[in-house]
Order: C-alpha cells, then structure tokens, then sequence
C-alpha cells in the first residue's frame, strides 16, 4: 500500500514562528503536492512538485515556501505564520500511471493553529 | 480555467436511502474526473474515477458516469450506510498533473 505520512497531526505556533511541515511518501512518486483545506473552500494547491529540487506555484502560494532535496520528502515552510494561515494542510504524491490518470495519494493531514 | 462545482451539504440520510450528489465541471480539454471521500479526522481517499467520456467508475457501491455533454460527474449509490458518513470530494485533473477540487459535500448517514 502507498503510505504518505505528515510529521505532526496537530500543530500550534505562534504568530511569526517559521514554521516547518513535513511530508514523506514511501512509493518513489516523482510528483508531490500541498494543499490547504478550509471550510467552505475546499482544497486549494499551495505548491507541487515534480520531481527532486523541482517546485512549481499553485494557486495560493503567498507566504508559503517548499523544499524537496530527497525524492520520498516534501516540506512546506511557513516563513512567518499569521493567523490565517491556520488551517488543516494536506500532503499528496501522485502515482505517474498512463496519460491522463493522475490518481494521487494523501497523507492523514496537519491541522495547524497559529495564535 | 478549470472549476468544479458540487452542492453544498450537508446532505441528510437515513440508512438504506438512494444518495445523489451532483458534480459539474468546467475545463478545457478532456480531462479526467474523480471522486476523493474523506472520513472523520483522516485525508482524502480516492473513491472513483473516470479518464473519458460514457466512463463509470465504481466502488464500495458508489457509482459515477463521465458526462460530456452536460459536464456532469455526478456521484450515486443505491442504499447509504451510516459508514457513508463523510465529506465526498469531486475532482478534474488539469495541466502540470494537478487537481481541480469542489468544495466538498457533507453526508450524513442516521440509522
């Protein structure tokens, strides 16, 4: 089975902390994703990645960074959490199937605060 | 660009009932459609999915027909369980790999 795991389940900071979510897949997918998911809102793609030392903006990327230095671990940076930025985040990897099959496989999520 | 529209919740059942939620989409191309369920305090599971048109994709009970002509994707199942009870997600793939998702429908199952 495809395992993606997030370092913490809960997560409270304060506000301008840096900090750090991790996220590791163990099914060498070259393809890893963050989301935010809000009520109401639904998911929404922070940042992707390809492939190692690869990132590509999604569709909210502002006050979000990432890094990817090994293939199996994506991390999302908070470079300094505001409160609105509390919110549940999700990490994903993505099985590269054949053209147009674009399953991808989430971790069990971080819900983070910031106070 | 691409949007996925859903109705909102939540939706309210009781045990055996016949389910419908309703998925539109816009997007260019011929993308593939899913549907991602997500029980309480855990990520998002794929349910289903469809890579073309006339598609069904079924699981667990659930079913869904890639509609072109209506863009429609809508999600069905014959008689609800209270193990049902979730947040159900519909979804379009769009460029670069990524995921167009709707902004989620509740169901609630009761015996």
């Amino acid at each position: 089975d495809v395992k993606v795991t997030q370092s913490s389940r809960y997560l409270v900071k304060r506000t301008g902390e840096k900090v750090f979510l991790e996220c590791v897949q163990d099914m060498d997918h070259e393809n890893m994703f963050w989301y935010r998911q809000d009520p109401g809102l639904g998911l929404r793609l922070i940042y992707f990645s390809y492939d190692v030392k690869m990132k590509e903006k999604g569709d909210i990327p502002e006050g979000y960074s990432v890094s990817r230095e090994k293939k199996e671990r994506f991390s999302l940076i908070l470079e300094s959490a505001s409160t609105n930025q509390t919110s549940m985040y999700l990490c994903a990897s993505r099985t590269t199937g054949e053209p147009g099959f674009n399953e991808q496989y989430f971790g069990p999520g971080t819900r983070l605060t910031v106070t | 660009g691409n949007s996925v529209t859903q109705m909102e919740g939540p939706v309210t059942l009781s045990e055996e009932a016949f389910l419908t939620i309703n998925c539109t989409y816009t997007a260019t191309g011929y993308p593939s459609l899913f549907w991602y369920v997500q029980y309480p305090g855990e990520g998002l599971q794929l349910l289903l999915k469809a890579t073309k048109a006339d598609d069904k994709g079924s699981n667990k009970g659930f079913e869904a027909t890639y509609r072109k002509e209506t863009t429609s994707f809508h999600l069905e199942k014959g008689s609800v369980q209270v193990s049902d009870s979730a947040v159900y997600f519909c979804a379009l793939s769009g460029g670069y790999s990524t995921l167009t998702f709707g902004k989620g429908t509740m169901l609630l199952v009761s015996p």
